[in-house]
């Protein structure tokens, strides 16, 4: 399975700031998958990312909130734009994994305040 | 609307009482169902993938098994170890999109 590297591993930032998430994979994927993981609720998905193309994001996540970036076939950014208490979470990417399964990276901690 | 409800939301063993966690959920075209364990601080870690009623899959201590409606992670005389989170999702060809339960907070007592 792929190794994912996932950094910062935590950040706390002022409201109004802006935070740019980076996933490297250790193998060439086609897709990127980015979630965020609320206290007590299930993981959600925010948008995939394919590289050469635009983001495809969920239904209540919107690109200028969460803009991705997908440069090449191992490597993603997520930011968290004009943040607000609300938007602190766990954010982690992922990609496709053996039985159809994910992989996941460790996460990122934001606390917005 | 496919959904996915884990019970209990929290359980604590002592090390070698055996239990089963339950993953309840309604799909569209069920694809597979997925169980993760997760760790605090870290990301969700794969375990394993079933993808049709009667199926059964083991790891170590660890046993899912699957139904028309539900599934459950069974832990055979679990260690502290076992302690994390579990998680269980879906993926059907209504949607295409997996639908992750809210987990499962296990904890194990030495």
């Amino acid at each position: 399975s792929a190794v994912i590297s996932q950094k910062p591993s935590r950040d706390i930032c002022q409201r109004g700031t802006s935070l740019t998430i980076q996933c490297q994979v250790d193998s060439q994927v086609t897709m990127m998958f980015w979630y965020r993981q609320q206290p007590g609720q299930s993981l959600t998905l925010i948008a995939t990312a394919n590289q050469g193309s635009e983001a495809t994001y969920e239904s209540g996540f919107v690109i200028d909130k969460f803009p991705i970036s997908r440069p090449n076939l191992t490597f993603s950014t997520l930011t968290v734009s004009n943040m607000s208490p609300e938007d602190s979470s766990i954010y982690l990417c992922s990609v496709e994994g053996r039985d159809y399964g994910y992989t996941f990276g460790s996460g990122t901690r934001l606390t917005v305040v | 609307e496919d959904q996915v409800t884990q019970s209990p939301e929290a359980l604590r063993l002592q090390e070698g009482e055996s239990s089963s966690l339950n993953c309840s959920y309604t799909v569209s075209g069920l694809r597979g169902l997925f169980w993760y364990r997760q760790d605090p601080g870290k990301g969700p870690e794969f375990l394993f993938t079933l993808y049709s009623a009667g199926e059964e899959k083991e790891k170590e201590r660890l046993k899912a098994t699957l139904t028309k409606k539900e599934s459950f992670l069974h832990i055979t005389a679990p260690k502290p170890e076992d302690s994390a989170t579990y998680l269980c999702a879906v993926y059907g060809s209504g949607t295409y999109k997996y639908i992750f339960g809210t987990g499962t907070r296990l904890k194990v007592l030495a």
